[in-house]
């Protein structure tokens, strides 16, 4: 079965700084990965994705993720982050399943706090 | 843009009460999820749908069901509230399989 690990829980960075959440997977295929992001009394909204090709994908308000096969790590950067930032971030693997259909599997998440 | 709508934001039912979630998505996708999110937890897969009046169980599919009478419609029942399932429930969509999916804003539910 997959499983995502997301290392950190809580991470503070200051306004303008660079960022790195770190994502690690577990599937026994080609993983599709995503990034998401949730905002205070949200849901989830996605960030940018993983099918195959260009291991460097690039996706909404900045952000980028880099694949890595040999460290089974989908790392979520960006480069000087803003206040409107702070929000949770999931890191999720994709799966088909028996019988038809796909399931993501979700890491625990990443709390970011932006600091002034 | 792909609209997923969760019927209600908040609610509170008492337990051992039957409750129903609805959701509703407008862009004819064939799957539907349901997840449950707590804290520490991240998001656990409920039950999801890939066509109409198909269902699967999930990783948590204990004290619910689902139904999918309609494409665009995947209702969430407990049959019988417990204060164990107080919790955000999220609704989601996608085209297909392994493709991004689409999230509702939640129904932050209490169970007294």
């Amino acid at each position: 079965a997959q499983s995502v690990t997301q290392p950190d829980i809580h991470i503070t960075v200051s306004e303008g700084a660079s960022l790195e959440l770190r994502c690690n997977y577990s599937y026994g295929a080609t993983p599709y990965l995503f990034w998401y992001v949730q905002s205070p009394g949200q849901g989830l909204q996605l960030l940018l994705k993983y099918f195959s090709g260009d291991t460097l994908v690039q996706g909404i308000k900045g952000f980028e993720a880099e694949f890595k096969r040999s460290q089974s790590s989908f790392n979520l950067r960006k480069p000087s982050v803003h206040w409107s930032d702070a929000a949770e971030y999931f890191c999720a693997v994709g799966a088909s399943v028996t019988g038809g259909g796909n399931k993501l599997t979700f890491g625990t998440g990443t709390q970011l706090k932006v600091e002034l | 843009d792909v609209k997923v709508t969760q019927s209600s934001r908040y609610l509170v039912k008492r337990t051992g009460e039957k409750v129903f979630l609805e959701c509703v998505q407008d862009m004819d996708h064939e799957n539907m999820f349901w997840y449950r999110q707590d804290p520490g937890l991240g998001l656990r897969l409920i039950y999801f749908s890939y066509d109409v009046k198909m269902k699967e169980k999930g990783d948590i599919p204990e004290g619910y069901s689902v139904s999918r009478e309609k494409k665009e419609r995947f209702s969430l029942i407990l049959e019988s509230a417990s204060t164990n399932q107080t919790s955000m429930y999220l609704c989601a969509s996608s085209l297909g399989n392994n493709q991004p999916q689409h999230f509702g804003d939640g129904t932050r539910l209490s169970i007294l």
